[in-house]
């Protein structure tokens, strides 16, 4: 089967930094993407991974372990924009299907 | 700008009457996705099209159809919308399906709301 887990929800500082994990088991593998969501809005793409190691842009860092079936997303200098949903999808299947966690809502505090 | 645009962004249907939601985009990509989004939740995929060879999820209703009469559009079709049916609809593009060229790019969405 498919099966994406993440925590349901976070809190965190501003200015602080937060690690945001996800783990996956799913049919093949052809990468892995982030997504935020702020309420309401459509999914707007953070970053992809496809090799085991860490993807770093600006503020965000993603990171890979493909033998462990593990990413994580790092948000680092925390801003109050950054409270939002962040969506873990893997790259899956014969059509290559993106398959969604059902997201870890971070609410950012002062 | 290169987008992918999504019409109305908030419909409001009465309990079995047919509804369609529009989808078009402006960046040439070859696949095209619908998505059902409720409350909390991932985005489930409902069915996508590679050009024009139309790919239906296994536990997609019945009830809920699509056509893609070209590049540029698609449609979602609801044929007899039921109170469950109420959510947040995405649609996406991509310009393929292997690696990056997998990358989605996400509409504003439509809210259904039915009465």
């Amino acid at each position: 089967g498919q099966n994406i887990d993440q925590p349901t929800e976070m809190t965190a500082t501003e200015g602080a930094i937060v690690q945001i994990n996800c783990t996956y088991q799913t049919s093949g593998f052809n990468g892995l993407f982030w997504y935020q969501q702020h309420a309401g809005e459509a999914p707007t793409f953070l970053s992809y991974n496809v090799l085991d190691g860490l993807e770093e842009k600006g503020r965000f860092s993603s990171f890979l372990s493909r033998s462990k079936g593990y990413s994580y997303l790092l948000l680092k200098e925390l801003q109050m924009k950054d409270s939002a949903s962040y969506l873990c999808a893997v790259l899956s299947g014969g059509y290559n299907k993106l398959i969604f966690g059902a997201g870890t809502r971070l609410a950012v505090h002062p | 700008d290169a987008m992918v645009i999504q019409n109305p962004r908030y419909q409001v249907t009465q309990f079995g009457k047919p509804v369609t939601l529009s989808c078009s985009q402006t960046l040439n990509h070859n696949v095209m996705y619908w998505y059902q989004q409720k409350s909390s939740q991932a985005p489930k995929l409902l069915f996508h099209y590679y050009d024009k060879d139309f790919n239906n999820e296994a536990d997609t209703p019945d009830n809920f159809q699509s056509r893609r009469p070209n590049t540029s559009f698609c449609f979602l079709d609801i044929r007899s919308p039921g109170l469950g049916d109420a959510a947040m609809y995405l649609c996406a593009t991509s310009r393929g399906q292997g690696g990056l060229t997998g990358e989605q790019f996400f509409g504003p969405g439509t809210r259904l709301t039915v009465l």
